[in-house]
């Protein structure tokens, strides 16, 4: 079963704007990764950010994360066409040894 | 280095019949994680190997079935395949608390 639930599960927006998903967990993690996927294929790692961490950032993209809510958000600021893909968080609550589990992930949709 | 590849990309079989794919991690990764991603259910997690070992296991029936070599190659087989079998199965290789996927193989069940 799904650990983490993103939210929106569609999100449409003009190029230029910010872009902010949500993710929410069950259990208690070690770390959350959120990953890129593109049209059906494989999934990119975009960001990891651990357990004793609140914010974390990477280029254009930042992330929060509160362990007491158990949610996480990322934040992609002046989006691009090319930021149109499925946005999914993952939990490992082990840092290695158990699988990630993901959640359903939000459809962005970044309009030119 | 060269990412992780998949074999084959495409594949459609019919119910019944049986189906191993391939994936070959990025070299030096000892791990190898096999998801199946569904517009209904999502990314769900089918096995991990590691050094040849099944070391996680997800809750799928025992149709489906994987293993590894020492070259750390994985190959993940399903028997008697179902119409609910269509997906992308996707492989990924870990290092530290990064996995890094595959392209994936889309699997159409007729």
């Amino acid at each position: 079963s799904q650990q983490g639930e993103e939210d929106p599960q569609a999100l449409s927006i003009q190029e230029g704007e910010n872009a902010t998903m949500n993710c929410s967990y069950k259990t208690s993690i070690n770390n959350l990764q959120w990953y890129r996927q593109n049209s059906g294929r494989g999934l990119v790692h975009l960001i990891l950010i651990r357990s004793n961490e609140r914010e974390k950032h990477s280029g254009r993209l930042r992330v929060t994360l509160d362990t007491s809510k158990k949610s996480s958000s990322l934040l992609i600021t002046a989006s691009r066409a090319a930021d149109t893909a499925s946005y999914f968080c993952a939990t490992d609550a082990t840092s290695g040894n158990t699988p990630l589990v993901f959640g359903k992930g939000t459809r962005l949709s970044v309009i030119a | 280095k060269a990412g992780v590849t998949q074999t084959p990309r495409y594949l459609i079989k019919t119910r019944g019949q049986q189906v191993t794919l391939s994936c070959s991690p990025i070299s030096g990764h000892r791990s190898v994680s096999w998801y199946q991603q569904t517009p209904g259910q999502g990314l769900q997690f089918l096995f991990e190997y590691f050094s040849e070992t099944q070391r996680n296991k997800g809750n799928f029936p025992g149709r489906f079935s994987g293993r590894q070599f020492s070259n750390s190659r994985s190959e993940m087989n399903v028997s008697t395949l179902e119409l609910g079998d269509s997906a992308l199965y996707l492989c990924a290789s870990r290092f530290e608390e990064e996995q890094f996927f595959g392209p994936g193989t889309r699997l159409t069940v007729l």
